[in-house]
């Protein structure tokens, strides 16, 4: 089975502070995603990458950066953490190529600006 | 453009009743659809897909979902649910991009609140 992991699951952090959110996968997927999850608002895309150091904006980069040095894992950087971010976040990764293949989610992070 | 819509945010049934989710998407290419369901402080997880072939899909937990092209739907359905199912259920669409590869567009979810 896939699995996608998310260094953690609750995340307390202070407004004003760099934050870091990390996710590994360990299929060799090509494709990581990076969403925010909100009431009422769904699934919105912040950033995905198809390939090593490669990275393209989703729906709602602002406020975001990612990294991805090593195929397996994908960061996602609040540069200055505001009391909007406040959110869950889910990390996901595909294949790139496959029209049946799904994404597959890790467990989310459930993240608290103050 | 794609773009996936669910009808109904919240959904109440009684245990043991009927539920259909409703989805509907736009699309002006072949369509690969999916169905994930979402626990309460979990991840997503994937219920059923379709590709193509057989219109009705079944999938995990007794859920199944009907392909209808003329009306671009592809509603879940389950014939009799339980406690247990109550979830946020989510409708996707897949794309495939030349540079990128695939991608992936939700709908904004339903909730399924299973009544005892």
């Amino acid at each position: 089975d896939v699995k996608v992991t998310q260094s953690s699951r609750y995340l307390v952090k202070r407004t004003g502070e760099k934050v870091f959110l990390e996710c590994v996968q360990d299929m060799d997927h090509e494709n990581m995603f990076w969403y925010r999850q909100d009431p009422g608002l769904g699934l919105r895309l912040i950033y995905f990458s198809y390939d090593v150091k490669m990275k393209e904006k989703g729906d709602i980069p602002e406020g975001y950066s990612v990294s991805r040095e090593k195929k397996e894992r994908f960061s996602l950087i609040l540069e200055s953490a505001s009391t909007n971010q406040t959110s869950m976040y889910l990390c996901a990764s595909s294949p790139r190529q496959g029209a049946g293949q799904p994404q597959h989610f890790g467990d989310g992070t459930r993240l608290s600006i103050l | 453009a794609q773009s996936v819509t669910q009808l109904d945010s919240q959904v109440p049934v009684f245990e043991e009743a009927p539920v259909e989710l409703r989805c509907n998407y736009s699309s002006s290419v072949s369509v690969y659809l999916f169905w994930y369901v979402q626990y309460p402080n979990q991840g997503l997880q994937l219920l059923l897909k379709y590709l193509s072939g057989s219109t009705l899909v079944k999938g995990i937990n007794g859920f199944e979902a009907e392909f209808n092209k003329s009306q671009t739907s592809f509603h879940l359905r389950k014939p009799s649910v339980h406690i247990s199912d109550t979830a946020e259920y989510f409708c996707a669409v897949r794309r495939h991009f030349s540079n990128t590869g695939n991608q992936f567009y939700f709908g904004t979810g339903t909730s399924l609140t299973v009544i005892p």
